[in-house]
């Protein structure tokens, strides 16, 4: 059973501080990392994704991946209100569909 | 802009009552997905087709089909719904690259579907 964890929070943050939201998984042969945003009410919407060992940075996002260590992180510099959201981590083991976790709830108070 | 479209945003339907759920995507993508969301037990999926015609079960078929029958579009059918369907359902569709590797998905509005 391919699994993805992650911890369902609440985690709270105030306004501007670095939130860290981690993600680990059990499939040693996953090749494909997707951090997703999911407003309440709405669709999952795609943040980052990240295919090879290291740090990839996209504005505020940072993903960062260890396969030695199966985990993948999400870091959100300068944490806005607008980031509270249900973020959900995504794993695709090789030649195989998308497992996700069940999502960590952010929320950033003002 | 990528779409993808699901028919309906909001959805009451009766206990017994079949059930279409349709879904477009323009992006000329190979894979699509039919997904339920529930509270605490996060997305499951249900159906998914990877071409025309071709579909594989997923996580939790049970009481539910699907039909592609053109590449563009991905029907979900419930044969005879039941109040424990209710449930937020999303559609997505992904590129199928052939190199083992994993694309975005990208994902409809969600369909609340509500059986009373």
């Amino acid at each position: 059973q391919k699994e993805v964890e992650q911890n369902s929070g609440p985690l709270s943050v105030p306004e501007g501080a670095i939130a860290s939201l981690n993600c680990t998984y059990s499939d040693r042969g996953s090749q494909s990392f997707f951090w997703y945003r999911q407003y309440s009410g709405k669709s999952p919407e795609l943040i980052m994704f990240i295919y090879s060992n290291g740090d990839k940075e996209d504005g505020r996002f940072t993903a960062q991946l260890n396969k030695a260590s199966q985990y993948v992180s999400l870091l959100i510099r300068d944490s806005q209100p607008s980031d509270s959201a249900t973020y959900l981590c995504a794993v695709v083991p090789y030649g195989q569909n998308f497992v996700f976790g069940p999502g960590t709830r952010l929320s950033v108070l003002p | 802009d990528v779409k993808v479209t699901q028919s309906s945003r909001y959805l009451v339907k009766r206990t017994g009552e079949k059930v279409f759920l349709e879904c477009v995507q323009d992006m000329d993508h190979e894979n699509m997905f039919w997904y339920r969301q529930d509270p605490g037990l996060g997305l499951r999926l249900i159906y998914f087709s990877y071409d025309v015609k071709m579909k594989e079960k997923g996580d939790i078929p049970e009481g539910y089909s699907v039909s592609r029958e053109k590449k563009e579009r991905f029907s979900l059918i419930l044969e005879s719904a039941s109040t424990n369907q209710t449930s937020m359902y999303l559609c997505a569709s992904s590129l199928e690259t052939g190199r083992g590797f994993g694309t975005e998905a990208f994902f409809g509005q969600g369909t609340r579907l509500t059986v009373v």
